[in-house]
């Protein structure tokens, strides 16, 4: 499994662009980058995926350079209620996606 | 409405004493999970289930047990072996295990609390 690393917090004024990085230097070609969202007392919640370049949602914009080996999730104008866990995932495709959270980048959004 | 339910939201019980947590889905999907989340920590798995009457252990099966009887439920069992039961329980569903997309659904939770 390809391990992740992601800063341990962050904190933003409300109405900032927020961008959260995740290294992932092991990751393998069949590969997916994925990113959710936890706030507390509740259960993850999926924002994006990707697998190269750039994917945009409505809620989340996530960018991958050609190497793969590190990923940005960006949040465009954070409100209050973007104060949650981020969490980084690398998931394998082709079997069991046995996937691996870890401790994830607990964002404060300042008003 | 699809989704995910876990029953009960918050559980006590005595040292010692076996506990189940529920969790069903009619999102119709093949794969379910469990995890666990200790305070300031990310989840980690217990067991998952692929399929119908098939289940593997996680990272951290031990004192744990499943069933995977029906498609939409797969129960947990809290055993007197689990040394420090008290957690925040995570059930979880996907679409198809060998899918690309296969994005996590989660239940709202069962804080377990063992007095």
């Amino acid at each position: 499994l390809a391990k992740t690393t992601q800063p341990i917090s962050m904190d933003s004024y409300e109405g900032q662009e927020v961008n959260i990085t995740c290294s992932h230097n092991n990751i393998a070609t069949n590969d997916y980058i994925t990113w959710y969202q936890q706030f507390p007392s509740q259960g993850p919640r999926f924002i994006i995926q990707g697998y190269k370049t750039k994917v945009t949602n409505e809620v989340a914009s996530l960018f991958i350079p050609a190497d793969r080996k590190s990923s940005t999730l960006s949040l465009p104008r954070v409100s209050l209620s973007d104060t949650a866990v981020y969490y980084c995932l690398v998931v394998t495709t082709g079997g069991y996606q046995k996937v691996t959270f870890g401790t994830g980048t607990k964002l404060q959004v300042i008003p | 409405d699809g989704g995910i339910t876990q029953s009960p939201k918050y559980l006590f019980r005595k040292e010692g004493q076996n506990v189940t947590l529920s969790c069903e889905q009619n999102l119709n999907h093949d794969a379910m999970y469990w995890y666990r989340q200790d305070p300031g920590q990310g989840l980690r798995l217990i067991y998952y289930s692929q399929i119908v009457n098939d289940f593997q252990k996680g990272d951290i099966a031990e004192g744990y047990s499943v069933s995977r009887e029906k498609k939409e439920s797969f129960p947990l069992t809290v055993t007197s072996a689990q040394k420090n039961p008290t957690a925040f329980y995570l059930c979880a569903s996907s679409i198809d295990p060998l899918e690309g997309n296969n994005e996590q659904f989660f239940g709202p939770g069962t804080r377990l609390t063992v007095l």
